[in-house]
């Protein structure tokens, strides 16, 4: 059964101090594993799609990587307005729906000054 | 502006009384879906749309109905809600089925059945 595991369930960190979060899956026909980031009373936020293993994207404080089996979201010297949940979601190819997205519970980010 | 407008925001019904959320996007996307978030179990799936009259079931279709007549709207129906469907729902869109491409996400409806 595809499925997608993240970790922590929450996080706190004071400002300044890196710490990275993990996404592990179990899927079948994986086609892209993507990244969100999710503010109280809002969507998703797209942040990131990585679509094969050794791929490195980044974006302020950000950055994605990929394996074969997990995906890791590094945070380096955090602010408080990173708080956030941060979910992870894979695409796999279920029937004729190729955009399907598996997500993950997320991880609860908080920063603190 | 791109963006995916669902409403309304929440919503506090009773019991057995038909509702609809609406959702719309102003990107021209093929595909649009219907998600559901509760704590502990993610966002999951209910129904998605790979274009206009195309539609299909996600994981938990129970309970709910959709309609693609137009391009950019997607409503979502709950013909008898049950305090089991008290949730957040997102409607999203993303460009077009196949390849992989972000989703967009509106800002979410918060329903109450009670």
């Amino acid at each position: 059964e595809d499925q997608v595991t993240q970790s922590p369930e929450a996080l706190r960190l004071q400002e300044g101090e890196s710490s990275s979060l993990n996404c592990s899956y179990t899927v079948s026909g994986l086609r892209g594993l993507f990244w969100y980031r999710q503010d109280p009373g809002k969507g998703p936020e797209f942040l990131f799609t990585l679509y094969s293993a050794g791929e490195e994207k980044e974006k302020e404080r950000l950055k994605a990587t990929l394996t074969k089996k997990e995906s890791f979201l590094h945070i380096t010297a955090p602010k408080p307005e990173d708080s956030a949940t941060y979910l992870c979601a894979v695409q796999a190819v279920r029937g004729g729906a190729t955009n399907k997205l598996i997500f993950g519970t997320g991880t609860l980010l908080a920063v603190q000054p | 502006e791109a963006q995916v407008t669902q409403n309304p925001r929440y919503l506090i019904t009773v019991t057995g009384k038909k509702l609809t959320v609406t959702c719309s996007q102003n990107m021209n996307h093929e595909y649009m879906s219907w998600y559901r978030q509760d704590p502990g179990l993610g966002l999951r799936q209910i129904y998605y749309s790979m274009n206009v009259e195309v539609t299909d079931k996600g994981d938990v279709p129970e309970g709910y109905k959709v309609s693609r007549k137009e391009k950019r709207n997607f409503p979502l129906i709950l013909e008898s809600p049950s305090p089991n469907q008290t949730s957040l729902y997102f409607c999203a869109s993303s460009r077009r089925q196949g390849l992989n491409t972000e989703a967009f996400f509106g800002q979410g409806t918060r329903l109450t059945v009670v």
